[in-house]
């Protein structure tokens, strides 16, 4: 059982790049997240998806893309990496369950954008 | 809009003392109140929570208070240690949606 996992766990890229990040969950959890995580900005929710085939916009989307095509994935895609995206990403499941509320998160990816 | 404020933004106590970490919270609909700490390199981890219908939950050395009508909740590190230095998110779960929000955190230093 290894929980959440995100790959790469490190990137350099260069503005005008585009990536893909992956998390991966073995819980069988329906729903995913994507944060990224500044200095003195606490963590802030990028997109998220409360089932398979199914996403939404969070606080800070502007510049990503998700997709969830297979339960267990939640792809976190930026098409053209700008500087502000430098960051270290979060991802994060959990249960559609009322007595089952906590998130459980990846180890995170950190991305540097020149 | 939603937000979590959480002080103070650093906190250095002496071995053995304890530490307070507040949050204040805007949506009156939250009903989930984690607490996470963060290491440095490490991904959060949970170490407290507590629901809406609670006023107060511990687990050893670590407490958590809430007081909805104020829509504050504190966290509570007694006799501390120098593993307990990290840094401590709380989080606020909106009532109807999948959303947390974070606080900024707190960077809690214990001094041997």
């Amino acid at each position: 059982n290894a929980g959440v996992t995100q790959t790469p766990k490190f990137r350099v890229l260069k503005t005008g790049q585009s990536m893909t990040l992956l998390c991966a969950q073995d819980m069988n959890h329906e729903y995913m997240y994507w944060y990224r995580q500044d200095p003195g900005m606490g963590l802030r929710l990028i997109h998220y998806s409360v089932g398979e085939g199914t996403t939404a916009k969070g606080e800070v989307p502007d510049g990503y893309n998700v997709s969830r095509l297979k339960k267990q994935n939640f792809l976190l895609g930026l098409e053209s990496a700008a500087p502000s995206q430098t960051s270290v990403y979060f991802c994060a499941s959990s249960y559609p369950d009322r007595l089952k509320l906590e998130q459980y998160f990846g180890p995170g990816t950190r991305l540097t954008v020149t | 809009g939603e937000n979590v404020e959480q002080h103070p933004s650093t906190l250095s106590v002496q071995e053995g003392d304890s530490a307070v970490i507040k949050c204040t919270y805007s949506d009156s609909a939250s009903n989930y109140f984690p607490w996470y700490k963060q290491e440095l390199g490490k991904r959060p981890q949970l170490i407290i929570d507590i629901r809406s219908n609670v006023g107060e939950k511990k687990d050893q050395r670590i407490a958590v208070t809430l007081n909805k009508t104020a829509k504050h909740f504190s966290l509570h590190i007694t006799e501390t240690q120098p593993e307990d230095s990290a840094v401590y998110f709380c989080a606020a779960r909106i009532q109807g949606t999948y959303k947390y929000i974070f606080g900024t955190g707190t960077r809690l230093k214990v001094l041997a």
